[in-house]
């Protein structure tokens, strides 16, 4: 019974190779949002969607962005990643703003 | 700016001693707090909030405007507790509803 999937729970890419991580729902919430999580640090905010409107964090670096094919599915795509990406990603969704649902997260390694 | 701080990264009680994880936050309005577990291998989820004044899986928290303090208590520690406790502030809608995390405090319950 799973809520939210990120797909694949393990990502390695190469310096500079564009990649893009998945993140799906099974809750028809209609918020999703994307967070940062490097070693040791808390959950940051990349950005999230509410229905199809997109809310980028201001400090959010122009390497990341996002799509929102449908209520279901939403993709982290990182352009030129570098090492300093390298993180655990995290899917999160809600109803509008009330409890947020996050997934298993997909830990990126880059070399 | 809203800020969330636990100032411990790691907390270690003996089975049956109390906990107290600390979170401190700054903000100037009224704010909504949260605290969130995850548990070795499992997704982040919630524990508790403030406006609920719930006790789940004998833990409480109570906000302190004074202090600007949201302390997760419980009286009697079990070793299923041991997890990462992170704190969390909700910020007003004027900046997206976002969630501001704390940096976690590592809870280790020795037998």
């Amino acid at each position: 019974d799973a809520m939210v999937i990120q797909n694949p729970r393990y990502q390695v890419t190469q310096f500079g190779k564009p990649v893009t991580l998945s993140c799906s729902q099974t809750l028809n919430h209609n918020v999703m949002y994307w967070y940062q999580q490097k070693s040791s640090q808390a959950p940051k905010l990349l950005f999230h969607y509410y229905d199809k409107d997109f809310n980028n964090e201001a400090d959010t670096p122009d390497n990341f962005q996002s799509r929102r094919p449908n209520t279901s599915f939403c993709f982290l795509d990182i352009r030129s990643p570098g090492l300093g990406d390298a993180a655990m990603y995290l899917c999160a969704t809600s109803r509008d703003w009330a409890e947020q649902f996050f997934g298993p997260g997909t830990r990126l390694t880059v070399l | 700016a809203q800020r969330v701080t636990q100032p411990e990264k790691l907390l270690s009680v003996f089975k049956g001693a109390p906990v107290e994880l600390k979170c401190n936050y700054s903000y100037s309005g009224s704010p909504e707090l949260f605290w969130y577990v995850q548990y070795s291998r499992q997704r982040l989820q919630l524990l508790l909030r403030h406006i609920s004044r719930e006790s789940i899986k004998g833990f409480t928290a109570d906000l302190n405007k004074g202090e600007t303090s949201f302390h997760l208590k419980k009286p009697f520690a079990q070793e299923e507790d041991s997890a990462m406790y992170y704190c969390a502030l909700r910020a007003p809608r004027e900046y997206g509803n976002k969630l501001v995390f704390g940096a976690g405090t590592i809870l280790r319950v020795k037998s």
